[in-house]
């Protein structure tokens, strides 16, 4: 079971419609991550927080807005999105940005569909 | 920089049969290895990590790894395969140094199916 929970599990929005993912982790891990999949592709990483602050931003779109309200909730808002947006979203959460051990935790996803 | 390449996009063997998951990683500094698995509809699955030490690392569902410096390989093997260990492996490598980290590099993805 993983420790990193996200919500919805299954989203389908319009291209008008305004949305947010949730994402909950209670381990006390203080880097939280934001990534995009696509079907039998490795992810790819949008936003990273450390410490409750937007550490990276790998150049997402801005119709993609993240949040992080407290050490342990992630956001992302999403506002306008285009059909080429539908992928899996994946949450996850390591000790620390820097950490030496380095492995993170996912959440089990929330599919997105864009109509 | 940090790369990592998982040369065989597809992996078939038969159940009770060893199963072996390549990767190769290239790195300016010293690695962090890990291998992550990916049941469909599903997350991704922490399974183990090379940090440093011992060569051989052993993870979790039987799975173990073993890091080659002179080759930069880090491949997944498991001595007798299951059919619930089709999925989709993902290789991935950080660098640590002076105090900072860069972020994971994951490789293409392999795609094992256990036949039974």
């Amino acid at each position: 079971d993983t420790e990193v929970t996200q919500t919805p599990k299954h989203l389908v929005m319009g291209m008008t419609n305004k949305k947010s993912l949730k994402c909950e982790q209670h381990m006390g891990h203080r880097a939280m991550y934001w990534y995009k999949q696509k079907a039998k592709k490795p992810p790819e990483l949008m936003f990273v927080y450390s410490y409750e602050k937007l550490s990276i931003n790998e150049s997402v779109p801005s119709r993609f807005s993240p949040e992080c309200p407290n050490s342990s909730l992630l956001n992302l808002h999403l506002h306008a999105l285009q059909p080429e947006d539908s992928a899996l979203y994946l949450c996850a959460s390591s000790q620390d940005i820097n950490s030496n051990t380095g492995e993170l935790f996912f959440g089990e996803g929330s599919r997105l569909t864009v109509l | 920089a940090q790369s990592v390449a998982q040369p065989e996009d597809q992996v078939n063997v038969a159940e009770g049969n060893p199963l072996t998951v390549k990767c190769t990683y290239s790195v300016s500094g010293n690695p962090y290895l890990f291998w992550y698995v990916q049941y469909p509809n599903r997350g991704l699955q922490f399974l183990l990590k090379y940090i440093t030490g011992d060569n051989l690392v052993k993870g979790s569902y039987g799975f173990e790894a073993e890091f080659n410096k002179s080759q930069t390989s880090f491949h997944l093997k498991k001595p007798s395969a299951l059919v619930s260990d089709s999925a989709l492996y993902f290789c991935a490598v950080r660098v640590f140094s002076s105090g900072s980290a860069r972020q994971l590099t994951f490789g293409s993805g392999t795609q094992l199916t256990v036949l039974p």
